[in-house]
């Protein structure tokens, strides 16, 4: 089976510290992705990657930045935490896949609370 | 716009009893769509991924169904159990947007005795 797993299940963090969501799968997948899901909205991309050392912007990347330094691992960084950015984190993983699939296979995600 | 909008926003019912859920969307080219559960304070899991070529797809007590044409989908439970309590999402991705995908915003499920 395809293991996601991400650093932390909660994280309390005050205003302006730097936040590390470190993000880790094991099926040698090229691509990953983060995202967060507020209620109400959904899950909303944030960055993704195809490869090392690759990233893309997704749709509301203001205010994170991304590292991926290894296949296996890929890093969501919050240069300065503000309140706004409370939410569930979503690490997720997949290969490109044949045909019409690309499937991604998710994390259990971070509870992130910013004070 | 791509777009997925999913009802009903929420749903609770009796243990045993059936229900069906739906998904309407406007993404274009269509790839694939898929039904995902989320348990609470989980992330989410896959029950079902189909292809245009595809009208339904099974999976234990959950079956899709998709309409290309409608661009309507809809995933039936059969004989809720109270582990069924979660959140469906329904989520469709596009030809070409390399792994992109639209979510919608999810039903969710509380199945009670």
């Amino acid at each position: 089976d395809v293991k996601v797993t991400q650093s932390s299940r909660y994280l309390v963090k005050r205003t302006g510290e730097k936040v590390f969501l470190e993000c880790v799968q094991d099926m040698d997948h090229e691509n990953m992705f983060w995202y967060r899901q507020d209620p109400g909205l959904g899950l909303r991309l944030i960055y993704f990657s195809y490869d090392v050392k690759m990233k893309e912007k997704g749709d509301i990347p203001e205010g994170y930045s991304v590292s991926r330094e290894k296949k296996e691992r890929f890093s969501l960084i919050l240069e300065s935490a503000s309140t706004n950015q409370t939410s569930m984190y979503l690490c997720a993983s997949g290969s490109p896949g044949t045909g019409s699939y690309n499937e991604q296979f998710f994390g259990p995600g971070t509870r992130l609370t910013v004070l | 716009k791509n777009q997925v909008e999913q009802s009903p926003q929420s749903l609770i019912i009796l243990e045993g009893k059936n229900c069906t859920l739906q998904c309407n969307y406007t993404v274009s080219p269509f790839s694939n769509l898929r039904w995902y559960k989320q348990d609470t304070g989980r992330g989410p899991v896959s029950l079902t991924i189909m292809t245009f070529s595809e009208n339904t797809k099974s999976n234990g007590r959950y079956t899709a169904t998709l309409d290309a044409d409608t661009k309507q989908s809809s995933l039936h439970i059969t004989a809720s159990q109270l582990s069924d309590s979660a959140s469906y999402i329904c989520v469709v991705s596009a030809h070409g947007t390399a792994s992109k995908l639209t979510f919608g915003t999810g039903t969710r499920l509380q199945v009670t005795l």
